[in-house]
Protein backbone atom coordinates (compact mmCIF):
# COMPACT_ATOMS: atom_id res chain seq x y z
CA UNK A 1 0.00 0.00 0.00
CA UNK A 2 1.16 3.71 -0.70
CA UNK A 3 1.86 6.02 2.26
CA UNK A 4 3.19 9.68 2.39
CA UNK A 5 4.48 10.80 5.35
CA UNK A 6 4.80 14.69 6.39
CA UNK A 7 6.70 14.58 10.16
CA UNK A 8 6.72 18.53 10.50
CA UNK A 9 3.00 19.21 11.82
CA UNK A 10 4.37 23.24 11.62
CA UNK A 11 7.64 25.04 10.62
CA UNK A 12 8.13 29.09 10.94
CA UNK A 13 10.75 30.63 9.05
CA UNK A 14 11.78 34.19 8.56
CA UNK A 15 10.74 36.29 5.69
CA UNK A 16 13.01 36.23 2.65
CA UNK A 17 15.01 33.08 4.37
CA UNK A 18 14.60 29.65 2.50
CA UNK A 19 12.53 26.77 4.21
CA UNK A 20 12.61 23.07 4.04
CA UNK A 21 9.23 20.93 4.19
CA UNK A 22 9.72 17.20 4.69
CA UNK A 23 8.10 14.60 3.12
CA UNK A 24 8.76 10.45 2.55
CA UNK A 25 6.78 8.03 0.96
CA UNK A 26 6.43 4.35 0.42
CA UNK A 27 5.14 2.70 -2.72
CA UNK A 28 6.28 -0.73 -4.34
CA UNK A 29 5.04 0.63 -7.70
CA UNK A 30 8.23 2.00 -10.15
CA UNK A 31 5.91 4.07 -11.70
CA UNK A 32 4.62 7.24 -9.76
CA UNK A 33 4.18 11.20 -9.73
CA UNK A 34 4.70 13.18 -6.49
CA UNK A 35 3.13 16.36 -5.85
CA UNK A 36 3.09 19.09 -3.56
CA UNK A 37 0.04 21.36 -3.07
CA UNK A 38 -0.72 24.69 -1.06
CA UNK A 39 -3.56 24.76 0.58
CA UNK A 40 -4.09 29.21 2.18
CA UNK A 41 -6.64 29.59 4.95
CA UNK A 42 -9.54 29.83 2.00
CA UNK A 43 -9.33 26.30 1.82
CA UNK A 44 -8.58 25.89 -1.95
CA UNK A 45 -5.81 23.34 -3.05
CA UNK A 46 -2.92 25.07 -5.37
CA UNK A 47 -0.42 23.09 -7.22
CA UNK A 48 2.77 23.95 -6.11
CA UNK A 49 5.00 21.36 -8.32
CA UNK A 50 5.25 17.43 -9.94
CA UNK A 51 7.91 15.06 -9.34
CA UNK A 52 8.60 12.03 -11.43
CA UNK A 53 9.57 8.99 -10.38
CA UNK A 54 11.56 8.56 -13.72
CA UNK A 55 12.83 12.26 -13.52
CA UNK A 56 16.97 12.72 -13.57
CA UNK A 57 16.50 16.00 -12.67
CA UNK A 58 14.54 18.21 -9.59
CA UNK A 59 12.08 19.93 -10.23
CA UNK A 60 11.66 23.51 -10.26
CA UNK A 61 9.14 25.65 -10.60
CA UNK A 62 9.71 29.63 -9.47
CA UNK A 63 10.25 30.12 -6.06
CA UNK A 64 9.87 25.90 -5.76
CA UNK A 65 12.25 23.40 -5.89
CA UNK A 66 11.76 19.33 -5.17
CA UNK A 67 14.99 17.50 -3.63
CA UNK A 68 14.33 14.18 -4.84
CA UNK A 69 16.24 11.24 -3.67
CA UNK A 70 14.68 8.34 -4.90
CA UNK A 71 16.78 5.68 -3.12
CA UNK A 72 15.52 7.44 0.20
CA UNK A 73 12.25 7.61 -0.81
CA UNK A 74 11.79 11.48 -0.06
CA UNK A 75 10.74 14.58 -2.11
CA UNK A 76 11.45 17.56 0.30
CA UNK A 77 9.42 20.89 -1.06
CA UNK A 78 12.08 23.91 -0.71
CA UNK A 79 10.45 27.06 -0.67
CA UNK A 80 13.59 30.22 -1.60
CA UNK A 81 13.16 33.68 -0.16
CA UNK A 82 9.78 33.25 1.82
CA UNK A 83 6.73 35.63 1.50
CA UNK A 84 4.40 36.64 3.97
CA UNK A 85 2.16 34.94 1.22
CA UNK A 86 4.00 31.71 2.00
CA UNK A 87 1.96 30.92 5.00
CA UNK A 88 -0.24 28.65 4.34
CA UNK A 89 -0.69 24.47 5.01
CA UNK A 90 1.47 22.59 2.44
CA UNK A 91 0.52 18.87 1.42
CA UNK A 92 2.80 16.33 -0.44
CA UNK A 93 0.71 13.77 -2.63
CA UNK A 94 1.48 10.87 -4.46
CA UNK A 95 -0.17 9.65 -7.49
CA UNK A 96 0.24 5.89 -7.95
CA UNK A 97 -1.96 2.94 -10.17
CA UNK A 98 -5.29 1.55 -8.51
CA UNK A 99 -6.97 -0.69 -10.83
CA UNK A 100 -6.43 0.62 -14.20
CA UNK A 101 -6.64 4.76 -13.05
CA UNK A 102 -3.89 6.34 -10.82
CA UNK A 103 -5.38 7.37 -7.00
CA UNK A 104 -3.53 10.46 -5.31
CA UNK A 105 -3.10 9.88 -2.20
CA UNK A 106 -2.46 13.09 0.54
CA UNK A 107 0.09 13.43 3.62
CA UNK A 108 -1.58 15.02 6.89
CA UNK A 109 0.20 18.22 6.04
CA UNK A 110 2.42 21.03 7.21
CA UNK A 111 1.56 24.33 8.53
CA UNK A 112 4.24 26.81 7.03
CA UNK A 113 4.03 30.45 9.19
CA UNK A 114 6.19 33.01 7.77
CA UNK A 115 7.49 35.90 9.96
CA UNK A 116 8.09 39.50 8.96
CA UNK B 1 -12.61 31.62 -15.17
CA UNK B 2 -13.26 29.07 -12.45
CA UNK B 3 -12.27 25.82 -13.72
CA UNK B 4 -13.83 23.74 -10.87
CA UNK B 5 -16.92 25.73 -8.91
CA UNK B 6 -18.39 24.13 -5.88
CA UNK B 7 -21.69 25.43 -4.67
CA UNK B 8 -22.36 26.50 -2.00
CA UNK B 9 -19.25 27.68 -0.02
CA UNK B 10 -20.54 27.17 3.22
CA UNK B 11 -23.32 24.66 3.71
CA UNK B 12 -25.13 24.20 6.97
CA UNK B 13 -27.53 20.81 7.55
CA UNK B 14 -29.06 19.65 10.93
CA UNK B 15 -28.22 16.50 12.29
CA UNK B 16 -29.66 13.75 9.96
CA UNK B 17 -31.29 16.34 7.41
CA UNK B 18 -30.53 14.89 3.37
CA UNK B 19 -27.76 17.38 2.26
CA UNK B 20 -26.58 17.87 -1.73
CA UNK B 21 -23.01 19.57 -2.16
CA UNK B 22 -22.68 20.23 -5.87
CA UNK B 23 -19.53 20.36 -8.17
CA UNK B 24 -18.87 21.57 -11.76
CA UNK B 25 -16.04 21.59 -14.25
CA UNK B 26 -15.34 23.39 -17.62
CA UNK B 27 -12.32 21.49 -18.22
CA UNK B 28 -13.54 18.67 -19.50
CA UNK B 29 -11.87 16.18 -17.70
CA UNK B 30 -12.60 12.62 -17.37
CA UNK B 31 -11.94 11.79 -13.60
CA UNK B 32 -13.40 14.03 -11.12
CA UNK B 33 -12.90 13.33 -7.00
CA UNK B 34 -14.64 14.04 -4.29
CA UNK B 35 -12.56 14.34 -0.84
CA UNK B 36 -13.69 15.11 2.78
CA UNK B 37 -11.19 17.00 4.82
CA UNK B 38 -11.38 17.78 8.81
CA UNK B 39 -9.46 20.02 10.42
CA UNK B 40 -5.87 19.84 10.15
CA UNK B 41 -6.00 16.77 8.56
CA UNK B 42 -5.14 15.11 5.08
CA UNK B 43 -7.88 15.41 2.51
CA UNK B 44 -9.47 11.62 2.62
CA UNK B 45 -10.96 10.31 -1.17
CA UNK B 46 -14.50 9.32 -0.86
CA UNK B 47 -15.10 8.16 -4.44
CA UNK B 48 -13.99 9.00 -7.79
CA UNK B 49 -15.89 8.65 -11.42
CA UNK B 50 -13.45 7.68 -14.36
CA UNK B 51 -15.90 8.64 -16.72
CA UNK B 52 -19.51 7.62 -15.42
CA UNK B 53 -17.58 4.56 -13.82
CA UNK B 54 -18.11 4.97 -10.16
CA UNK B 55 -15.42 4.35 -7.62
CA UNK B 56 -16.13 4.26 -3.98
CA UNK B 57 -13.25 3.86 -1.35
CA UNK B 58 -13.63 0.51 0.83
CA UNK B 59 -13.81 2.98 4.19
CA UNK B 60 -16.03 5.72 2.56
CA UNK B 61 -19.54 5.19 5.11
CA UNK B 62 -22.95 4.31 3.24
CA UNK B 63 -24.29 7.70 4.27
CA UNK B 64 -22.37 9.19 1.62
CA UNK B 65 -23.43 9.03 -2.52
CA UNK B 66 -22.63 10.22 -5.49
CA UNK B 67 -24.02 11.58 -8.53
CA UNK B 68 -22.30 12.31 -12.14
CA UNK B 69 -25.05 13.03 -14.59
CA UNK B 70 -22.64 14.18 -17.45
CA UNK B 71 -19.06 15.04 -17.61
CA UNK B 72 -19.30 18.48 -15.97
CA UNK B 73 -21.42 17.82 -12.93
CA UNK B 74 -21.19 16.22 -10.10
CA UNK B 75 -22.97 15.57 -6.66
CA UNK B 76 -22.38 14.65 -2.91
CA UNK B 77 -25.18 13.65 -1.03
CA UNK B 78 -24.78 13.06 2.58
CA UNK B 79 -28.09 10.61 3.41
CA UNK B 80 -28.18 11.42 6.86
CA UNK B 81 -25.34 14.03 8.62
CA UNK B 82 -24.09 12.95 11.81
CA UNK B 83 -22.13 15.59 13.30
CA UNK B 84 -19.01 13.77 12.75
CA UNK B 85 -19.57 14.59 8.92
CA UNK B 86 -18.74 18.67 9.34
CA UNK B 87 -15.50 18.62 7.47
CA UNK B 88 -14.96 20.67 3.85
CA UNK B 89 -15.79 18.89 0.90
CA UNK B 90 -13.35 19.51 -1.92
CA UNK B 91 -13.72 18.10 -5.50
CA UNK B 92 -11.02 17.79 -7.90
CA UNK B 93 -10.74 16.77 -11.31
CA UNK B 94 -7.91 15.31 -13.47
CA UNK B 95 -7.48 14.73 -17.40
CA UNK B 96 -7.71 11.11 -18.40
CA UNK B 97 -6.56 9.83 -14.72
CA UNK B 98 -4.02 7.02 -16.22
CA UNK B 99 -0.71 9.32 -15.98
CA UNK B 100 1.08 9.97 -12.99
CA UNK B 101 1.78 13.46 -13.67
CA UNK B 102 -1.32 14.98 -14.33
CA UNK B 103 -1.90 17.04 -11.23
CA UNK B 104 -5.63 17.51 -9.46
CA UNK B 105 -7.17 21.09 -10.21
CA UNK B 106 -9.23 21.90 -6.90
CA UNK B 107 -12.46 23.64 -6.17
CA UNK B 108 -12.37 26.36 -3.34
CA UNK B 109 -14.49 23.75 -1.26
CA UNK B 110 -17.71 23.42 0.38
CA UNK B 111 -17.57 24.13 4.27
CA UNK B 112 -20.57 21.57 5.93
CA UNK B 113 -21.52 22.49 9.58
CA UNK B 114 -23.96 20.07 11.22
CA UNK B 115 -26.13 21.46 14.00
Amino acid sequence: AQKITQTQPGMFVQEKEAVTLDCTYDTSDPSYGLFWYKQPSSGEMIFLIYQGSYDQQNATEGRYSLNFQKARKSANLVISASQLGDSAMYFCAMRVPAGGSYIPTFGRGTSLIVHP
Amino acid sequence: DAMVIQNPRYQVTQFGKPVTLSCSQTLNHNVMYWYQQKSSQAPKLLFHYYDKDFNNEADTPDNFQSRRPNTSFCFLDIRSPGLGDAAMYLCATSGTGVETNEKLFFGSGTQLSVL
